[in-house]
């Protein structure tokens, strides 16, 4: 069965803080997503990987940062987070470029800045 | 930008009956398009993926329609439940995914 985790499915941190959500697949997909989800926004991509080591940025990179060491694994960084950043994140991977590009979900992880 | 859009933004409906729900696209170039189901609080769950050379996918009593060149897609839910309640997103693979913001549905039992 198709699994996507996400490390934690609620997180408190305080303004400046660096903040690491990992995600991890099991389907050995080559493509990982990061999106945030906001009320009235819906989901807007912040950064994706097709492959170990490649990242391109999506719609709102700005203040986040990402990381993928192993193909499994999809780490997205908020450099010194802020109230702003309070939102879901949700990380999302799929098999590859083609015809059938189905993206899996994990289950969130509701963060807040305080 | 590409724009994807979701109509109604809300709808409640009794037990029983059969809905449409409705995305529109910006762009008839589009790879894929995708349904998913969200439970409040929740992820997103996979309901149906239509490839663009296809006019529509079944599943159970879902059947999801796709006409690129109007921009449109439609997502059927046959006899509904209560169990249907949640907020149904589309998303449309321009070589990227763009979501809509959903429809929250209410099945009242």
């Amino acid at each position: 069965d198709v699994k996507v985790t996400q490390s934690s499915r609620y997180l408190v941190k305080r303004t400046g803080e660096k903040v690491f959500l990992e995600c991890v697949q099991d389907m050995d997909h080559e493509n990982m997503f990061w999106y945030r989800q906001d009320p009235g926004l819906g989901l807007r991509l912040i950064y994706f990987s097709y492959d170990v080591k490649m990242k391109e940025k999506g719609d709102i990179p700005e203040g986040y940062s990402v990381s993928r060491e192993k193909k499994e694994r999809f780490s997205l960084i908020l450099e010194s987070a802020s109230t702003n950043q309070t939102s879901m994140y949700l990380c999302a991977s799929s098999l590859g470029t083609g015809v059938l590009v189905e993206q899996y979900f994990g289950p969130g992880t509701r963060l807040t800045v305080t | 930008k590409q724009e994807v859009t979701q109509i109604p933004a809300a709808l409640s409906v009794p037990e029983g009956e059969n809905l449409v729900l409705n995305c529109s696209f910006t762009d008839s170039a589009i790879y894929n398009l995708q349904w998913f189901r969200q439970d409040p609080g929740k992820g997103l769950t996979s309901l149906l993926l239509i490839q663009s050379s296809q006019r529509e996918q079944t599943s159970g009593r879902l059947n999801a329609s796709l006409d690129k060149s109007s921009g449109r897609s439609t997502l059927y839910i046959a006899a509904s439940q209560p169990g249907d309640s949640a907020t149904y997103l589309c998303a449309v693979d321009f070589n990227k995914f763009y979501f809509g913001s959903g429809t929250k549905l209410n099945v009242k039992p």
